[in-house]
């Protein structure tokens, strides 16, 4: 069972455009966690929101957790070339320790 | 070197054959994770560990074996490879502060193929 669901699935678009990737649940969640993976290699972390309604910035990455930890987004401004790769969101339950439970992520390909 | 390593990197096999897959870390982290990868499927969690010799199932644990003898391995062994079994397997470790904070590291996968 897929606990939290990522859209869109794949974003093709030109260098310049802004971005948003949605991750839901209907799960509440004790923190989410953005990774980001490059082709033969492994998830890197980006951020991690804990509070309800926070919001971090990453250079032109900006992360919002929901006000009621059911959901997160991510949004690019200005996307380049480098921001190309697998975008994943990751979701810690309380009930469930260490394990992250993860998105089916979204795939962004950022042209010239 | 420090960090997270897995090996080997790319394996085929034939069905019916145990393969076994490492997983090696440096910083002496509690935590362990197997994770598949799978297009459509995300990020699936096979087994994991909270210390040695502690080791509990995820989601997708059929077919599966694992032990962890010592805290900085965490190998997986496939008993009877089936062709389901393809797919790119990662790795992970997290330490033990505040579990809603915690990062974890992964290994760069092991791309297995059973034919």
């Amino acid at each position: 069972t897929q606990l939290l669901e990522q859209s869109p699935q794949f974003l093709s678009i030109q260098e310049g455009e802004n971005l948003t990737v949605y991750c839901n649940s209907s799960s509440v969640f004790s923190s989410l966690q953005w990774y980001r993976q490059e082709p033969g290699e492994g998830p890197v972390l980006l951020v991690t929101v804990v509070t309800g309604g926070e919001v971090k910035k990453l250079k032109r990455l900006t992360f919002q957790f929901g006000d009621a930890r059911k959901d997160s987004s991510l949004h690019i401004t200005a996307a380049q070339p480098g921001d190309t790769g697998l975008y994943l969101c990751a979701g810690l339950l309380s009930n469930s320790g260490y394990a992250l439970n993860f998105g089916k992520g979204t795939s962004l390909l950022v042209t010239p | 070197d420090a960090g997270i390593t897995q090996s080997p990197r790319y394996k085929i096999t034939e069905t019916g054959r145990q393969v076994t897959l490492m997983c090696h870390q440096t910083w002496s982290h509690s935590y362990m994770f197997w994770y598949r990868q799978d297009l459509g499927h995300g990020l699936r969690l096979i087994y994991y560990s909270a210390a040695a010799d502690i080791t509990d199932k995820g989601e997708v644990p059929d077919g599966y074996v694992v032990s962890r003898s010592k805290t900085e391995n965490f190998p997986l062994t496939l008993e009877s490879a089936t062709r389901s079994q393809t797919s790119v397997y990662f790795c992970a470790s997290t330490g033990t502060g505040e579990v809603y904070n915690t990062e974890a590291f992964f290994g760069q996968g092991t791309r297995l193929t059973v034919v």
